[in-house]
């Protein structure tokens, strides 16, 4: 988990509150990525940001939206939450350009729960 | 639908044995890498290991790769304790660069 910081580490929600899960790194890395993962299952690509500036979604955007404010940090926001989000959220970093084929660097997790 | 499936899904061992795991995968991969997963934790990269590669070894870690299957494995000699862990397959496709599509793992407890 060198060099990628989440917070914050837990959260539980009401259903329908916000929130914003924030991602830091400090690698230097070019994309930036936000997986979900739920029990018995593998992580599953939410959005993510292949460099500064550019975001695109994965395989289950929909109730989140995210933000590339800089190289350094990628956030992901749940708008209005419900039950169905409550998972544990995953911030990973790779190094290289768009469409590279680098190993992945993950976050710690941030455990959410919504009520 | 998941890219990749490991097999099996949970794997329970003695500490100095062999520990084997299997992925399979559906579509065409530009690589595909295994990571670790300790309880409560992020996951750590293994290896990876390319399309036109057959066999990687980094240390006590074996994968093998058979295109033709769509299908790899991973192998963990002289397990320790401290291997106990998720264990995750994930591709990378030739369509979907910079993406990994993960498995749902394989648990695997090494008992002293």
């Amino acid at each position: 988990n060198a060099g990628v910081t989440q917070t914050p580490k837990f959260q539980v929600l009401k259903t329908g509150q916000s929130m914003t899960l924030q991602c830091a790194q400090d690698m230097n890395h070019n994309s930036m990525y936000w997986y979900r993962q739920d029990p018995g299952m593998g992580l599953r690509l939410i959005y993510y940001s292949a460099s500064e500036g550019t975001t695109d979604k994965g395989e289950v955007p929909n109730g989140y939206n995210v933000s590339r404010l800089n190289k350094r940090e990628f956030s992901l926001r749940l708008e209005s939450a419900a039950p169905s989000q409550t998972s544990v959220y995953f911030c990973a970093i790779s190094g290289g350009l768009a469409g590279s084929t680098d190993t992945q660097y993950f976050g710690p997790g941030t455990r959410l729960t919504v009520l | 639908s998941q890219q990749g499936e490991e097999d099996p899904q949970a794997l329970s061992i003695q500490e100095g044995e062999n520990a084997t795991m299997n992925c399979s995968y559906k579509t065409s991969i530009n690589n595909l890498q295994w990571y670790r997963q300790n309880s409560g934790r992020g996951l750590v990269h293994l290896i990876l290991i390319r399309s036109n590669e057959r066999e990687k070894h980094s240390g006590r870690l074996r994968v093998t790769l058979d295109t033709s299957k769509k299908s790899s494995s991973l192998l963990i000699t002289a397990s320790r304790a401290a291997d106990t862990a998720s264990y995750f397959c994930a591709t990378m496709t030739t369509d979907s660069w910079g993406k990994l599509q993960f498995g749902a793992g394989t648990q695997v407890v090494v008992t002293p």
